[in-house]
C-alpha cells in the first residue's frame, strides 16, 4: 500500500528538549515536505527536498532542521523546541513534478505537538 | 509573498443543495491548481485538480478556473452531510527550474445540514 508514515502521532515535550519526527514514503518519491497546521493559517510549508542531499526552506523554516539521507526517509528536527511550535505537522510526499504538473501529493496522517 | 486566499467561513448549506467554494491567488505564473478536502483531525487528501482555463468535472465536484481573475473555485453538487469538512485551495508555482511547490490557502470550513 502506498503511504506515508509518520512517527509519533502525538508528543508532549517540554521547552528546549530536542526531538525528532520521523516520516518515510514507500512510493520513490524524489520530492518530500513538512508542513505545520495552526488554526487560521492553513497549512504552511516549513521546508522540502527535491531530491536526496537536496533541501531548501519553505515559508517558516526558523526553529527547525531537515535532513535527507535517503530517499524514503525526510526526518524534522527541533533542536530546542519553544511553546510556538505546538502545532500539528504533516510530511508529504510526491513525484518531481513539473510546475504544470498534476501529480498527487500524499500526506502522513499527522503529528500532534505540543510544547509546554 | 506568494498568497492564495480563502474565505475561512464557516460556510453552511442544506443538504441537496450546491456549496460553492472560492479562492484567489496573487502569483500570475501559477500554474496547476487543487482541491483537498480535510476532515477534522485528519489529513488532507486530494480531491479536484486543474490546470487550464474553464470548468472540470468529476461527479458531483466541479473545479473552475479563470486564470484572467486569479480565480478558482470549487462547486459541490447535491452537498451531503459526509462533504462537512474544511476544503483547501492549493497552487503549483515553478521555484527553480522545472521544480514546483505548493501553496495552501488557509482553507474554507463547509457544513452540510441535514
Amino acid at each position: 500500500e502506498a503511504q506515508v508514515t509518520q512517527n509519533p502521532r502525538y508528543l508532549i515535550t517540554v521547552t528546549g528538549k530536542k526531538l525528532t519526527v520521523t516520516c518515510s514514503q514507500n512510493m520513490n518519491h524524489e520530492y518530500m515536505s513538512w508542513y505545520r497546521q495552526d488554526p487560521g493559517l492553513g497549512l504552511r510549508q516549513i521546508y522540502y527536498s527535491m531530491n536526496v542531499e537536496v533541501t531548501d526552506k519553505g515559508d517558516v523554516p526558523e526553529g527547525y532542521k531537515v535532513s535527507r539521507k535517503e530517499k524514503r526517509n525526510f526526518p524534522l528536527i527541533l533542536e530546542s523546541p519553544s511553546p510556538n511550535q505546538t502545532s500539528l505537522y504533516f510530511c508529504a510526499s510526491r513525484k518531481k513534478g513539473l510546475a504544470g504538473s498534476t501529480d498527487t501529493q500524499y500526506f502522513g496522517p499527522g503529528t500532534r505537538l505540543t510544547v509546554l | 509573498q506568494k498568497e492564495v486566499e480563502q474565505n475561512s467561513g464557516p460556510l453552511s448549506v442544506p443538504e441537496g443543495a450546491i456549496a460553492s467554494l472560492n479562492c484567489t491567488y496573487s502569483d500570475r505564473g501559477s500554474q496547476s491548481f487543487f482541491w483537498y478536502r480535510q476532515y477534522s483531525g485528519k489529513s488532507p487528501e486530494l480531491i479536484m485538480f486543474i490546470y487550464s482555463n474553464g470548468d472540470k468535472e468529476d461527479g458531483r465536484f466541479t473545479a473552475q478556473l479563470n486564470k484572467a481573475s486569479q480565480y478558482v473555485s470549487l462547486l459541490i453538487r447535491d452537498s451531503q452531510p459526509s462533504d462537512s469538512a474544511t476544503y483547501l485551495c492549493a497552487v503549483g508555482q515553478r521555484v527553480s527550474g522545472s521544480a514546483r511547490q505548493l501553496t495552501f490557502g488557509s482553507g474554507t470550513q463547509l457544513t452540510v445540514l441535514p
